[in-house]
């Protein structure tokens, strides 16, 4: 099984920050990888996919970069409604992981 | 607007089993993929399950041979059967569908359609 993990696991930023959040993959998945956004109480939200293709209706702030096994997701400009966890998951091959999470707090 | 409502979770004892389903709206189930992805309380996302179009089956190791997702297309409707139940099987579990898309010349998924999930919790 393809395994990820995401870093950092929490960072503290503020309200007009540029974010990074990595992702690594235990092998090389092309960029058969997507992102995903989860406020605290709500289902899971698609920001990215094919590694750095935008989702319909997700601001442009967010970007996402890579191929292999080293994969970004960027906020550009961070926003009040930004401070949750981030996800990647790899599409690659079946089972379809999930990275650990980062989460993102207002500092 | 597409959306799903899943239904069927509670309290179970180990051992035991119970049925998801998952109801979905504005789109059609059986022509597309759909998965089951859980979240323990206060852990990250599991992917579970996923259902090809065409009826292929995947499952995660942790739950291969005691789970089975399935679909109803005349009541376009998910289903993941949960049999020998563990404590380690407490989540709550949200049924998702597979988007897919095309950039030439290859072929994506992403989990583009999310319901609120349903809670399992395993325990005597």
């Amino acid at each position: 099984d393809i395994q990820l993990t995401q870093s950092p696991s929490f960072l503290s930023a503020s309200i007009g920050d540029r974010v990074t959040i990595t992702c690594r993959a235990s092998q090389g998945i092309s960029n058969y990888l997507a992102w995903y956004q989860q406020i605290p109480g709500r289902a899971p939200k698609l920001l990215i996919y094919a590694a750095s293709t935008l989702h319909s209706g997700v601001p442009s702030r967010f970007s996402g970069s890579g191929s292999g096994t080293e994969f970004t997701l960027r906020i550009s400009s961070l926003q009040p409604e930004d401070f949750a966890t981030y996800y990647c998951q790899q599409l690659n091959s079946y089972p379809f992981t999930f990275g650990p999470g980062t989460k993102v707090d207002i500092k | 607007e597409e959306h799903l409502v899943e239904s069927g979770g509670g309290l179970v004892q180990p051992g035991g089993s119970l049925r998801l389903s998952c109801a979905a709206s504005g789109f059609t189930v059986s022509s597309n993929y759909m998965s089951w992805v859980r979240q323990a309380p206060g852990k990250g996302l599991e992917w579970v399950s996923f259902l090809h179009s065409g009826g292929v089956t995947y499952y995660a190791d942790s739950v291969k041979g005691r789970f089975s997702i399935s679909r109803d297309n005349s009541k376009n409707i998910l289903f993941l059967q949960m049999n020998g139940l563990r404590a380690e099987d407490t989540a709550l579990y949200y049924c998702v569908r597979v988007g897919t898309a095309m950039i030439t010349p290859y072929f994506y998924y992403y989990m583009d359609v999310w319901g609120k999930g349903t809670t399992v919790t395993v325990s005597s």
